[in-house]
């Protein structure tokens, strides 16, 4: 079992930047999750899908940020025009129903 | 709106101590709770989930308990040892609308002394 994979690990780029981040989620699940971590926020639900369709994404905190999963093994987070106070870490989850979310090692994303 | 608050913020205790983190929610209408563990620099790690029917959930060294009634959830962790040492969140997710949406804390940062 490889987990829930994200690319890149580390993330350091401009103001102003696209930024585009990555997701594999477990085979199999047909939930997938990404949040956004900070020391002032804590952990926050951006937006999640269900088979492959975007369910919510009330947690989207502007126009800048977009979420798609085209399909069942592959989802991206795309932050454009980027600004600093994105910096955080991003996580993506996968799931299956009832069950626990798992997590992959995040995106450490700093914007200068 | 929901409301999850974990206390404390941080803990510090020597090898071999019983200890008990607390987590505290303002919705009583919760589809489950559940335990996380956060390592530096890594994802979360589901530890225990409790359903709203279940009072407690039990994992080795791990136990856990709900009282929805109250709006609080008990981790209690048996012989603490270094390995112990992370984050703990807890996490509650509610009934329709919320379905699959997890509410987190703000998680206690744990140290456990050789």
């Amino acid at each position: 079992d490889a987990g829930v994979i994200q690319s890149p690990r580390h993330e350091v780029t401009e103001m102003g930047q696209e930024v585009t981040l990555r997701c594999k989620p477990i085979s199999g699940h047909n939930s997938l999750f990404w949040y956004r971590q900070t020391m002032m926020r804590g952990l926050e639900l951006l937006i999640y899908f269900n088979n492959n369709v975007p369910i919510d994404d009330s947690g989207m905190p502007e126009d800048r940020f977009s979420a798609k999963m085209p399909n069942a093994s592959f989802s991206t987070l795309k932050i454009q025009p980027s600004e600093p106070r994105d910096s955080a870490v991003y996580f993506c989850a996968s799931s299956t129903f009832g069950m626990p979310q798992h997590f992959g090692d995040g995106t450490r994303l700093s914007i200068l | 709106k929901q409301e999850v608050t974990q206390i404390p913020a941080a803990l510090s205790v020597p090898e071999g101590e019983n200890l008990v983190l607390n987590c505290s929610f303002t919705d009583s209408a919760i589809y489950n709770l559940q335990w996380f563990r956060q390592d530096p620099g890594k994802g979360l790690t589901s530890l225990l989930l409790i359903q709203s029917s279940q009072r407690e959930q039990t994992s080795g060294r791990l136990n856990a308990s709900l009282d929805k009634s109250s709006g609080r959830s008990t981790l209690y962790i048996a012989a603490s040892q270094p390995g112990d040492s992370a984050t703990y969140l807890c996490a509650v997710e509610g009934y329709g609308g919320a379905t699959n949406k997890l509410i987190f804390g703000t998680g206690t940062l744990l140290a456990v002394q050789p």
